[in-house]
């Protein structure tokens, strides 16, 4: 079965410093989406970034860009010039042409102001 | 607004009183699943559903019912429910079923079973 592993529970890092999250896993598919989710302290579950395995180039959106590795099955997120705002659980997931969608235990970050 | 809602957001229950956790969504979604959040573990699917009258399990669907009788409405149902389902509750939409496809999550329902 497919896994997700986020080896951090938690990271911090000062405001607008650069901090990446780690997340690995591990499939036996070709075509997937790899995710990276906020979930802040309202339990909202916000869509932050994706990337489709097929595709080299990394995804960006504007502070958040990911570090996607194929090979390694690596996906790990950058947040730069971190906002107090982006305090929150972050959740890596997977999901395929399966319907199989698997998440990472989370990673809690804290924002030092 | 395009939205996924879930009620009620907040539920403390005894051991073995049948409940169900309502989800619906106004986005003409086929796609629909149900996840339960717990410290260390992240989310994990419990059921979903590809359209009407199509559900199949997921990772952790022991304890849990679904049915699918309208393409809005994806209900989570706990016949008898224990403590060990005292969880933070999910429910998911997408537009269609293949990976490429966004899920967009309900504000999620806090279970407690006392």
């Amino acid at each position: 079965a497919q896994t997700v592993t986020q080896s951090q529970p938690e990271m911090s890092v000062q405001e607008a410093e650069t901090v990446t999250l780690s997340c690995t896993y591990d499939t036996s598919e070709s075509d997937y989406y790899l995710f990276w989710y906020k979930q802040p302290p309202s339990r909202q579950m916000i869509l932050v970034i994706r990337q489709e395995a097929y595709k080299q180039q990394n995804a960006t959106e504007n502070r958040f860009s990911v570090n996607f590795q194929k090979a390694a099955k690596s996906f790990s997120l950058k947040i730069s010039d971190s906002q107090l705002g982006d305090a929150a659980m972050y959740f890596c997931a997977y999901r395929d042409n399966n319907n199989d969608m698997r998440f990472g235990a989370g990673t809690r970050l804290t924002v030092k102001p | 607004e395009a939205q996924v809602t879930q009620n009620p957001r907040y539920l403390i229950t005894v051991t073995g009183k049948k409940l169900t956790v309502t989800c619906s969504q106004n986005m003409n979604h086929e796609y629909m699943s149900w996840y339960r959040q717990d410290p260390g573990l992240g989310l994990r699917q419990i059921y979903y559903s590809m359209n009407v009258e199509v559900t199949d399990k997921g990772d952790v669907p022991e304890g849990y019912k679904v049915s699918r009788k309208e393409k809005r409405n994806f209900p989570l149902i706990l016949e008898s429910p224990s403590p060990n389902q005292t969880s933070l509750y999910f429910c998911a939409s997408s537009l269609g079923t293949g990976y490429t496809y966004e899920q967009y999550f309900g504000p999620g329902t806090r279970l407690t079973v006392t």
